[in-house]
């Protein structure tokens, strides 16, 4: 099993409506996580952190945490073509080793 | 101003050659890391350092090696370069344990 699985897609979504992404993590010990995005040929940029149990709202991103169930999410609302890129989960069990998945390729329909 | 910096962007070089990466950031940031993104977009971990002390050293083969001069620098020296070692090599920095990456623009390594 891999430590932190993500559904590689493409998610297709038509532009304004809801996507949501989703993240699966191995270790229970996890404490920290994290969600990227990297546009093609670009480095990944930090957009939202989240730590304890819930949801986190920034914009139009909430990412959600459910330590029992071992799954982080995020959902962008009213979703844009320039959100088109593909989006990196990455956890950390309070060291400095992040472990990254592979990524969800996101593509917002016009 | 660039908060992470890496020199050169794009590396193209022949099998067996010796090449440099470096890495620059005036975040400062305590913490600076190598990471390797292969063809299929899976960022993997190599090196970090604190304060210029390694803390992780992941199980890269010995032909690459990291340097530290100084908590803003973080090079990766590669030894004896092979096909295997095409990849985007990504260095990042980050304030303290647990704290979000600010990634630089990544080192696109071709050997041929």
């Amino acid at each position: 099993q891999k430590e932190v699985e993500q559904n590689s897609g493409p998610l297709s979504v038509p532009e304004g409506a809801i996507a949501s992404l989703n993240c699966t993590y191995s270790d229970r010990g996890s404490q920290s996580f994290f969600w990227y995005r990297q546009y093609s040929g670009k480095s990944p940029e930090l957009i939202m952190s989240i730590y304890s149990n819930g949801d986190k709202e920034d914009g139009r991103f909430t990412a959600q945490l459910n330590k029992a169930s071992q799954y982080v999410s995020l959902l962008i609302r009213d979703s844009q073509p320039s959100d088109s890129a593909t989006y990196l989960c990455a956890v950390t069990p309070g060291t400095y080793k992040y472990i990254f998945g592979t990524g969800t390729r996101l593509k917002v329909l016009a | 101003d660039t908060a992470v910096s890496q020199t050169p962007k794009y590396l193209v070089t022949q099998m067996g050659n010796d090449k440099s990466i470096k890495c620059e950031q005036n975040l400062g940031h305590d913490t600076m890391y190598w990471y390797k993104q292969d063809s299929k977009k899976f960022l993997k971990i190599m090196f970090s350092y604190n304060n210029k002390e390694l803390i992780i050293n992941e199980t890269v083969p010995n032909r690459f090696s990291p340097k530290s001069p100084d908590k803003a620098h973080l090079n990766l020296h590669i030894n004896s370069l092979e096909l295997g070692d095409s990849a985007v090599y990504f260095c990042a920095s980050s304030p303290s344990m647990g704290a979000g990456y600010t990634f630089g623009s990544g080192t696109r390594l071709t050997v041929v």
